[in-house]
This record gives structure tokens, sequence and C-alpha cells, in this order.
């Protein structure tokens, strides 16, 4: 049992390159998450999703864009990297009413 | 708008010592809270949650945590730290909802 995959692991990328990363969970979770963790920030939400083909923002998803196109992945976009888009980028996923959250071990990015 | 505050950013503490962690949060009814922890190059791991009843709830690793409406506080205890504690640990809160938003974090270092 996998639980949550993300892929990749690091990636450095030049200002104004786009990627994409992916979440993959294999445990039937209707909920999705991406976050964003900075040092002295925590995480901050950026995108969510409630069930395959939903998605919904959440407190910065500017310069992000997301997709559940089916129910087991979870992809975030960078259109247009920026330095500012640095971070680690942290998956997670759960069942609903609250239930804990299962978390990938994340994806360092770069951006010169 | 619900929100977490852990208000301190570092703490160091013998091993064999006692250990309490801080949060209070804030929302307008009754919250779900929950402690993850973070170690060094990976994703978080549930300690402990509430959602009702007893208010101290017992976590995994020996951890414990209280709520107290009237302090808007869910605080992280352990009688006796191990080296092995040394992490990031975080708390956080959501109504039921889809949403879950943690706190900027604690970092715990111990001494030997």
């Amino acid at each position: 049992n996998a639980g949550v995959t993300q892929t990749p692991k690091f990636r450095v990328l030049k200002t104004g390159q786009s990627m994409t990363l992916l979440c993959a969970q294999d445990m039937n979770h209707e909920y999705m998450y991406w976050y964003r963790q900075d040092p002295g920030m925590g995480l901050r939400l950026i995108h969510y999703s409630v069930g395959e083909g939903t998605t919904a923002k959440g407190e910065v998803p500017d310069g992000y864009n997301v997709s559940r196109l089916k129910k087991q992945n979870f992809l975030l976009g960078l259109e247009s990297a920026a330095p500012s888009q640095t971070s680690v980028y942290f998956c997670a996923s759960r069942r609903p009413e609250g239930e804990k959250l299962f978390f990938g071990s994340g994806t360092q990015l770069s951006v010169l | 708008a619900q929100s977490v505050t852990q208000p301190d950013i570092h703490i160091t503490v013998s091993e064999g010592a006692s250990l309490e962690l801080r949060c209070n949060y804030s929302y307008g009814a009754t919250p779900y809270l929950f402690w993850y922890v973070q170690s060094p190059g990976q994703g978080l791991q549930l300690l402990l949650k509430y959602f009702s009843g007893d208010t101290l709830v017992q976590g995994i690793k020996g951890f414990e945590a209280e709520f107290k409406r009237s302090q808007s506080s869910f605080n992280l205890r352990k009688p006796s730290v191990h080296w092995s504690d040394a992490a990031e640990y975080f708390c956080a809160v959501t109504g039921g909802g889809n949403k879950l938003t943690f706190g900027t974090g604690t970092q715990l270092k111990v001494e030997l």
C-alpha cells in the first residue's frame, strides 16, 4: 500500500518555465489537497478537490492551476514559474468528515 | 475565518524533561483539532486529534493534548521527551468542512 505518492521529489526550474507536479493516492480518498511549505509560514493551502472533476481555491492559488480528472490523481501546474514559487510542495488526501490527512513526502522546487 | 497560532517558533528541552507546545485557535463553533509532526525531509504524520467528548486526548508516541474551550487552546504535552522527538510540530484546525488550516509550526530541539 503506497499511500500518497508525489513525483518528482526535486526539480529546478528557470523563471518562466512550466511544469506539473503529480500526486497519486491509492486509498480511494475523496478529498485531495496541495500545500506549500515555506520557513516560518507553516503549510498554506494552494488548491483542493472534494471529488473527481472538482477543484477549489485555497489560501494562495495565484500562479497555480490544478486538475482532478481521475479520483486517484491530483495535478498541480505552474504555467510560468517565478522565484516566489520556490518552496516545498506537499500533497495530501483524506476521507470526508474531518478525518486525518495522509501526506506525501513532498516535492522540493527551486525556481531560479 | 478559522486560524491557528503557535506562539513558540523554537523550543529546546533536555531529554527526559516534560514538554508543552502551545496552540491557540480561532473558530466560531466547535472545532476539529489536530497535532501533526514532521521529521526532516518527510511529510506530516498525525499525532492526535480532537473531535468531541473527552477534552484530554491521547495520541501516538506518548503525546497527549487538552482541549480548553474557554482559552481556545489545544496544547500538546509529553511527560518525558526522547531525543527522537526532535522535529517540527504543527497544530491544525477545521470546522468539519473541506479545509484544514495549519499553524506556523514549532521546532523542537532535544538536548542530550
